[in-house]
């Protein structure tokens, strides 16, 4: 079993609408969890972090986290054609497992004009 | 800043034939992860570096593959003999703290 676990997808949504893109983990005492954008034959970049349970907001992007349920999710509003792309979910395991990540497969996102 | 610096950023080969991919970290970051990144297996970590120190190789796939940090900005992985199997593209990621910043990437075509 995959420690953090995302539907492949695609995701189609249309312009402007809310994308919702899930991630679940399976170990419970993960830390730190972070999302990462990657554009098609380009590399994973950071869109944001989230370390405690509750809502953070960046912009058009919100990522949630509910530790109790062992899930984190990442919420894009107004969703724009340049925000198709694959999206990876990465966790930090427990503290003594330094500053590595565990991804997930990823999700990919279309968004239709 | 430079960011984190990879080459080359494309390499074709023949099977059996050695190949070196570098790494340069971003000035001031310990951590460096080499990964590797395949449309079956998506992103695997393959080792990684702690103040030059390999702290966790479990995900090197075998023999053929070794990483080197011979110093505190720079790194390197060697596939030798290289397979067709190995093609992939090859991340490599510095950190300071917990974010990971990747580098570009090479991509490999092992003939």
């Amino acid at each position: 079993q995959k420690e953090v676990e995302q539907n492949s997808g695609p995701l189609s949504v249309p312009e402007g609408a809310i994308a919702s893109l899930n991630c679940t983990y399976s170990d419970r005492g993960s830390q730190s969890f972070f999302w990462y954008r990657q554009y098609s034959g380009k590399s994973p970049e950071l869109i944001m972090f989230i370390y405690s349970n509750g809502d953070k907001e960046d912009g058009r992007f919100t990522a949630q986290l509910n530790k109790a349920s062992q899930y984190v999710s990442l919420l894009i509003r107004d969703s724009q054609p340049s925000d198709s792309a694959t999206y990876l979910c990465a966790v930090r395991p427990a503290p003594n497992a330094g500053n590595m990540l565990t991804f997930g497969g990823g999700t990919r996102l279309m968004v239709k004009p | 800043d430079a960011g984190v610096i990879q080459s080359p950023r494309h390499e074709v080969t023949e099977m059996g034939q050695e190949v070196t991919l570098r790494c340069k970290l971003i000035s001031g970051h310990n951590s460096l992860f080499w990964y590797r990144q395949t449309m079956m297996r998506g992103l695997e970590l393959l080792i990684y570096f702690n103040n030059n120190v390999p702290i966790d190789d479990s995900g090197m796939p075998e023999d053929r593959f070794s990483a080197k940090m011979p110093n505190a900005s720079f790194s390197t992985l060697k596939i030798q003999p290289s397979e067709p199997r190995d093609s992939a593209v090859y991340f490599c990621a510095s950190s300071s703290l917990e974010t990971q910043y990747f580098g570009p990437g090479t991509r490999l075509l092992v003939l």
